[in-house]
């Protein structure tokens, strides 16, 4: 499984754009590219997925570069509600996973 | 409507007694697993289960044991528990993904379990 690497945590204000990189330089030719969100006492739920190039939906976008050694979710004008742990996962599927530590991203009014 | 559940959600209890943690989808869903949250460690992966009657273990498997007789349920099973078990426990479950660059699927998650080992 490739390894990721993330920011520990991130502060922002409302309304601003959040933008959080995931490194993972041992990503093989199958894996795709997840990103979870995790409000505190729930389980985490499915933000968006990518392989390469770009991917938007309602909630966020996923910049994947052409390498794809790296990655980068944007949220857009980010509310307090957007505070939360968010966890990058690179897998061929998602059925053998570690989720790491994630980036705990703090939104301030 | 569609959801995994998880009983009890919270639970104290003592070095040894052995105690099981019910896991419910009502997805029809093929892949379920078993996740352990700990401060500044993430969540860990216990157990996963492919389908009915086949499991394979996690990143962290020992001191647990799993079952999966039916589709819908997939119980974990501490028969020792130790108070390094104490910890926050989730269920997930998804459809097995397809193969050949299809969009992979996501995995769906309980809504948690809190232990207490003293």
């Amino acid at each position: 499984l490739a390894k990721t690497t993330q920011p520990i945590s991130m502060d922002s204000y409302e309304g601003q754009e959040v933008n959080i990189t995931c490194s993972h330089n041992n990503i093989a030719t199958n894996d795709y590219i997840t990103w979870y969100q995790q409000f505190p006492s729930q389980g985490p739920r499915f933000i968006i997925q990518g392989y390469k190039t770009k991917v938007t939906n309602e909630v966020a976008s996923l910049f994947i570069p052409a390498d794809r050694k790296s990655s980068t979710l944007s949220l857009p004008r980010v509310s307090l509600s957007d505070t939360a742990v968010y966890y990058c996962l690179v897998g061929e599927n998602d059925y053998k996973l570690s989720f790491g530590a994630g980036t705990t991203v703090t939104v301030r009014a | 409507e569609a959801q995994v559940t998880q009983n009890p959600r919270y639970l104290i209890t003592v070095t040894g007694k052995k105690l099981t943690v019910t896991c419910s989808q009502n997805m029809n869903h093929e892949y379920m697993s078993w996740y352990r949250q700990d401060p500044g460690l993430g969540l860990r992966q216990i157990y996963y289960s492919m389908n009915v009657e086949v499991t394979d273990k996690g990143d962290v498997p020992e001191g647990y044991k799993v079952s999966r007789k039916e589709k819908r349920n997939f119980p974990l099973i501490l028969e020792s528990p130790s108070p390094n078990q104490t910890s926050l426990y989730f269920c997930a479950s998804s459809l097995i993904g397809l193969a050949g660059g299809l969009p992979k699927e996501t995995q769906y998650f309980g809504p948690g379990t809190r232990l207490l080992v003293l």
